[in-house]
């Protein structure tokens, strides 16, 4: 079956523009989690929706980051004054309730000029 | 969650077993062991799990000492398609999700 989808796989914005990367989970995935990945470093954990809520958002850096699930499926991750610190790989994973395992996407590089 | 400390990088002969190892001294009873890896450009990926049984899949067998303080993620026959970044994670399995929270892990680069 189809694993978790990302869009775009690559976003090249300048410092201070607004962007918004998504996410298509596997179908039935109740859960559904934002990474970021900076060069070198493993993958830190931004925010946590089970269905449409964020049930921990403890993660997300500052309030230029915010995340929606409206429908409980697709996710949109939404950054605003892009900064140069915030270039890295933003990867979203899912998962069923309760399961130990969480499926990851390829990813965006997002990256910031 | 408990902390997990891994050697940052491991050659291994291709065809041969690949043995990595983690420490978790903290680990807490109703915590368990999870393996992922990463290859390049790509999203990590699970590969087994487990909490003080030894577990074997069709990727991996898990090793967990009988005091839960460390273990060992073997690879039987490892290939060149197994290169790639080794994450160890030590977490509670909640009802509900949970995060996962990475280290930097072991770079295992297989030897043709």
């Amino acid at each position: 079956g189809a694993g978790v989808s990302q869009t775009p796989s690559n976003k090249v914005t300048e410092k201070g523009k607004y962007v918004e990367l998504r996410c298509d989970p596997i179908s039935g995935h109740t859960a559904l989690y934002w990474y970021r990945q900076s060069l070198g470093q493993g993958p830190e954990f931004l925010i946590y929706f089970q269905g449409t809520g964020a049930a921990d958002d403890s993660g997300l850096p500052n309030d230029r980051f915010f995340a929606v699930r409206p429908e409980g499926s697709v996710s949109t991750l939404k950054i605003q004054r892009t900064e140069r610190g915030d270039s890295a790989v933003y990867l979203c994973a899912s998962s069923t309730v309760g399961a130990g395992e969480q499926y990851f996407g390829p990813g965006t590089r997002l990256t910031v000029t | 969650d408990a902390k997990t400390t891994q050697p940052p990088s491991m050659d291994c002969a291709e065809g041969r077993a690949a043995n990595l190892p983690c420490n978790h001294s903290t680990i807490s009873g109703n915590e368990y062991v999870y393996w992922y890896r990463q290859i390049h450009s790509q999203g990590p990926q699970y590969i087994i799990h487990g909490l003080k049984n030894n577990e074997t899949n069709e990727m991996a067998s898990l090793i967990i000492t009988e005091d839960r303080k460390s273990s060992t993620l073997i690879l039987p026959h490892a290939t060149l398609r197994d290169t790639a970044v080794y994450y160890c994670i030590v977490r509670v399995l909640l009802a509900r999700g949970e995060k996962l929270t990475f280290g930097t892990g072991t770079r295992l680069t297989i030897i043709p």
